[in-house]
């Protein structure tokens, strides 16, 4: 079954600093990949997703997110911070061609700083 | 279009009593999933519907559980004896096809007293 590893329950980092969500699935088969977003007391918004083609794919607000097949790797990456940013981010996976559910990693609580 | 709707926003209930939660997908969108989320977890797959077919159901869910989508167009999620584990955020989501990603209701937020 796959499973979703979000390296890290929280990144703190400081206004206009980069900043980088790792993400690690764990099947070899064919994925489709996705992060999503949750602002405080708000439901979950789809940042981006990579289907397939072009392994760097560019989401909203600024994010990308680039897909490694040998590192089963999703991470996401933004060069620059705003204190708006502060949400929680989460990876999520589904198999191409499989079940259509689904499965998210436990998520990472981003804080931006002043 | 509204997007993802969700009734209640919140419900309180005692150990033991029924619940039932509904949800109003957005009107186009064919593909319709339960999940749910507990403090400092993802969300869990619950259920989901193609048009008013329930395709696939987690192992996890007990059979104290259940969803329906007689019409195609909302669905309600029923738990039945409800227990003090019962206690998170039960989201709905609705999407048009695979590929395309989730949009996701702002939830129910269940606790079981």
């Amino acid at each position: 079954a796959q499973s979703v590893t979000q390296l890290d329950s929280q990144v703190p980092v400081f206004e206009e600093a980069p900043v980088e969500l790792r993400c690690n699935y764990s099947s070899s088969v064919s994925v489709y990949l996705f992060w999503y977003v949750q602002y405080p007391n708000q439901g979950l918004q789809l940042l981006l997703k990579y289907l397939s083609g072009s392994t760097l794919v560019k989401g909203i607000n600024g994010f990308e997110a680039e897909f490694n097949k040998s590192q089963t790797s999703f991470h996401l990456r933004k060069p620059s911070v705003h204190i708006s940013d502060t949400a929680e981010y989460f990876c999520a996976v589904s198999d191409w061609g499989g079940s259509e559910k689904l499965v998210f990693g436990k998520g990472t609580k981003l804080t931006v700083n002043p | 279009d509204t997007g993802v709707s969700q009734d209640p926003r919140h419900k309180i209930t005692k150990r033991g009593q029924n619940v039932t939660f509904r949800c109003d997908p957005i009107s186009e969108h064919n593909r319709l999933y339960w999940y749910r989320q507990t403090l400092g977890q993802g969300p869990e797959f619950l259920t989901y519907f193609q048009n008013e077919a329930q395709l696939e159901k987690s192992r996890l869910l007990s059979d104290r559980f259940s969803a329906e989508r007689p019409k195609g167009s909302f669905s309600t999620l029923e738990i039945q004896r409800t227990e003090q584990g019962d206690s998170a955020m039960y989201l709905c989501a609705s999407s048009p096809g695979e590929t395309d990603g989730y949009t996701f209701g702002s939830g129910t937020r269940l606790t079981v007293v």
